[in-house]
């Protein structure tokens, strides 16, 4: 069983679309984060939103965290190209560990 | 963003030999090192986590005595792969963290190719 899930899996947009991207759990976390990762390399931070309902900003990105912190949307404003990659989520459950939950990520491909 | 450097990058090795693998914090202490296993187009599937000073803690269906890892101190951990064998070619990605309430980062991964 996925405890994260995300959608849609694969995505293949044109440059300038809008588009918006899910993390879904049954799950509460106590804090969620989003990576993207490039082929041949490690996952890369873009976002870490702790509080329900919080929304933060990364220029063209915009996160937000679900109020009851089970669920997070990415939504992208404009796509570019040079935002291809793989997109992942990562939830930390409470305990002693706060070992991180990843999601099976999604893949965005933008069209010159 | 803290840095976590791992090396080497990319390793090919013949089977039935062991491949270590580092994984260093360059400008922080790290009391916690995951190490990960990812295969191609999937999600990152943790393997172990350790914590410095003390045994890691292993996923389950992760074999320990296959997958040993050492923590020795607050900037390195180290992944070996004994006794490798095809199936074991990999993307091997560890990450780092100062504290439970701080963010981990990732190495930018190890490609290991088992001939």
């Amino acid at each position: 069983t996925q405890l994260l899930e995300q959608s849609p899996q694969f995505l293949s947009i044109q440059e300038g679309e809008n588009l918006t991207v899910y993390c879904n759990s049954s799950s509460v976390f106590s804090s969620l984060q989003w990576y993207r990762q490039e082929p041949g390399e490690g996952p890369v931070l873009l976002v870490t939103v702790v509080t329900g309902g919080e929304v933060k900003k990364l220029k063209r990105l915009t996160f937000q965290f679900g109020d009851a912190r089970k669920d997070s949307s990415l939504h992208i404003t404009a796509a570019q190209p040079g935002d291809t990659g793989l997109y992942l989520c990562a939830g930390a459950l409470s305990g002693a560990n706060s070992k991180l939950t990843f999601g099976k990520g999604i893949t965005l491909s933008v069209r010159p | 963003g803290a840095v976590v450097s791992q090396h080497p990058s990319w390793v090919i090795c013949k089977s039935g030999t062991s491949v270590k693998i580092e994984c260093r914090s360059l400008d922080f202490q790290a009391t916690t090192m995951f190490w990960y296993r990812q295969f191609p187009k999937q999600s990152l599937m943790l393997m172990a986590t350790s914590n410095e000073g003390s045994k890691a803690t292993y996923e389950q269906g992760v074999e320990k005595d296959k997958f040993l890892i050492n923590h020795a101190s607050l900037t390195l951990s180290t992944l070996t792969v004994t006794s490798a064998h095809p199936e074991d070619s990999s993307f091997y990605i560890c990450s780092a963290r100062a504290t439970r309430n701080t963010e981990a980062f990732f190495g930018q991964g190890t490609r290991l190719t088992v001939v």
